[in-house]
């Protein structure tokens, strides 16, 4: 099993829609956990750390699901610029204080 | 914030050329690392470093070293440039395992 998977997509979704994305982690003890955009051809950018409380961030909402490994990420009223690739970053324990891992990304795109 | 520069964003080389990849931080942060990044493998560690002159091999070592003689520079060796190495250099540093990493923008490598 893959320490992060994600669904690679592509996800279409129509301008104003709304899109969800899980991401699943393999090792319970991991600690951290972030959403990272990428556009094409640029460096992934940090979107939002997620809190085990989960957290909001304008239209975007990051959750964690302890329990069943997995985070998500949630955008509301979609806007083309939200074209990206969403990266799913985790720190498992195991491996060092501060080496994270990364899932292969999901890929949207907004349709107008 | 912390400001991770690369010195190249695109550079063209001959196999066998030896290659070096630049990548400063302006931060006082021990960690910094060199991933690879290629479709549909994600992003993949190659070194990192936790401190000067230290150095820990990532998951694709394999024709690459690296050298850090100050705590800021991190750099990228390629002794011996082939044509798989022809790939999207990314060189990140982390403020801390809550805070994700930092990314430069990128060295788009050609290995020709």
């Amino acid at each position: 099993r893959k320490e992060v998977e994600q669904d690679p997509g592509p996800f279409n979704v129509p301008e104003g829609a709304t899109v969800a994305f899980n991401c699943t982690y393999s090792n319970s003890a991991s600690q951290s956990f972030f959403w990272y955009r990428q556009d094409c051809r640029k460096e992934p950018k940090l979107l939002m750390s997620v809190y085990s409380s989960g957290n909001e961030d304008g239209r975007f909402t990051a959750q964690l699901n302890r329990a069943s490994q997995y985070i998500s990420l949630l955008i509301r009223d979609s806007k083309l610029s939200d074209s990206a690739t969403y990266l799913c970053v985790v720190n498992p324990p195991n491996f060092g204080n501060e080496k994270l891992t990364f899932g292969t990304g999901t890929r949207l795109t907004i349709i107008p | 914030d912390v400001k991770v520069t690369q010195s190249s964003r695109y550079l063209v080389k001959r196999t066998g050329e030896k290659v070096f990849l630049e990548c400063v931080q302006d931060m006082d942060h021990e960690n910094m690392f060199w991933y690879r990044q290629d479709p549909g493998l994600g992003l993949r560690l190659i070194y990192f470093s936790y401190d000067v002159k230290m150095k820990e091999k990532g998951d694709i070592p394999e024709g690459y070293s690296v050298s850090r003689e100050k705590k800021e520079r991190f750099s990228l060796i390629l002794e011996s440039a082939s044509t798989n190495q022809t790939s999207m250099y990314l060189c990140a540093a982390i403020q801390g395992a809550n805070y994700g990493y930092t990314f430069g923008s990128g060295t788009r490598l050609t290995v020709v």
